[in-house]
Order: structure tokens, then C-alpha cells, then sequence
């Protein structure tokens, strides 16, 4: 079946630096890419999303970039923050007749060091 | 502000017995989905719903009902609990292609 595979399980950035997140999907026709993110002990909330019409988004210190062809998208948390510490999903649609829904990665787990 | 509400928020059942968790939302989003979250893995869809009325089963939906029975309401039951569904359940809600919300969870503990 289609899969979104995230590379990274963990990673740990010292303060101020960035992070960088790759996500790759297999389905051709997904068209939209959102991300969220899970801090300990709480539930998920959405923080970006980019869709295919665009390759490059930005809010704030998070950049995401898509590259359709090699089907692959990553989320760049620049001047990264104690509070940036999360687990962070990545999904991508999948189409079902006129439906949609997601196909998620496993979660990368992001630490911050002070 | 988009809501979605879960109840109850953890359960502790015993192996065997009926389990039904509840979720309501009040952004008027026409998709609904249940998710189980286990440590150490992703998002596991189980069963989602695009309009009132029907359900769609999802990737893991063996074990697990789901029921629709209006555009805010979307309940998952588990008719016979077992050790294996000890977990935290996510509810969600969303219009398609757009941002989803989610719930605070429900942890049950199936004893």
C-alpha cells in the first residue's frame, strides 16, 4: 500500500541551531502535506502544511520544501527553541474515489539542548 | 475555536467486556476519524467517516466498530476488549485537505 516514510526516528539539535525533517511518500497522486506536532504527554496539533501547486512555504521559523519528483518534502525548523522539543508527524493525502485522507510517518522525535 | 471533545478521557476495562468511546465536534467538518497511538509508533487509522450515516474502515479496524450517527458525533466500540487494544485513542475531525483537529486522547487500559 502507499506509505510516507520519515528518515529520522530522533534528532537532537543544540539550541539555535536548525532542525531538518524528511519525509518521502509513494503515492504520485497525494497533493497535500501537512505536519504536527506532539509535545509529551499531549495530543497533536497542526503546525504547516504545503500542497503541491507550491514548492517551498514558510510561517515563522518553519520552512517546508516539496520536490515532487523525488517525492520527498521536510520541514525546517530554523533557530530552533527549547519548546521546539516534540515528536513530529508528517503525512500526505491519499485519494479515495472523491475522498481523501492521510497516510502518516512514524514520528520524529526532536530534542532541543539548551 | 475548533473543538473536538472525547469522552471519557482514560478507562481502565476489563478483558471481555464493551467498551464505547465517544467524540463530538463542533467545527461542522464533514470527516471524522479514530486513531490509535502506541508508544513507540505513529498514528494507526481505525476507522474514519466522510459524511453522517457511514463509516469507513481504516488500516486497523479489526476488533473495533465505528458509528456515525450525526456530523458532530463518531463513536468507536470495542465489543469485546482485549489486552492487545490497551492504548491511546485519538478522534479527529476535519473538511478534506485541510487542517485536522484533534482530541485530547482517551487512554484505556484493558485489564
Amino acid at each position: 500500500g502507499e506509505k510516507v516514510e520519515q528518515h529520522e526516528s530522533t534528532l537532537s539539535v543544540r539550541e539555535g541551531d536548525s532542525a531538518v525533517i524528511n519525509c518521502t511518500y509513494t503515492d504520485t497522486a497525494s497533493s497535500y502535506f501537512p505536519w504536527y506536532k506532539q509535545e509529551a504527554g499531549k495530543s497533536l496539533h497542526f503546525v504547516i502544511d504545503i500542497r503541491s501547486n507550491v514548492d517551498r512555504k514558510q510561517s515563522q521559523r518553519l520552512i517546508v520544501l516539496l520536490d515532487k519528483k523525488a517525492k520527498r518534502f521536510s520541514l525546517h525548523i530554523t533557530a530552533t527553541q527549547p519548546e521546539d522539543s516534540a515528536i513530529y508527524f508528517c503525512a500526505a493525502s491519499r485519494y479515495v474515489g472523491d475522498n481523501s485522507k492521510l497516510i502518516w510517518g512514524l514520528g520524529t522525535s526532536l530534542v532541543v539542548n539548551p | 475555536e475548533a473543538a473536538v471533545t472525547q469522552s471519557p478521557r482514560s478507562k481502565v476495562a476489563v478483558t471481555g467486556g464493551k467498551v464505547t468511546l465517544s467524540c463530538h465536534q463542533t467545527n461542522n467538518h464533514d470527516y471524522m476519524y479514530w486513531y490509535r497511538q502506541d508508544t513507540g509508533h505513529g498514528l494507526r487509522l481505525i476507522h474514519y467517516s466522510y459524511v453522517a450515516d457511514s463509516t469507513e474502515k481504516g488500516d486497523i479496524p479489526d476488533g473495533y466498530k465505528a458509528s456515525r450517527p450525526s456530523q458532530e458525533n463518531f463513536s468507536l466500540i470495542l465489543e469485546l476488549a482485549s489486552l492487545s487494544q490497551t492504548a491511546v485513542y485519538f478522534c479527529a475531525s476535519s473538511d478534506r485537505d485541510t487542517e485536522v483537529f484533534f482530541g485530547k486522547g482517551t487512554r484505556l487500559t484493558v485489564v
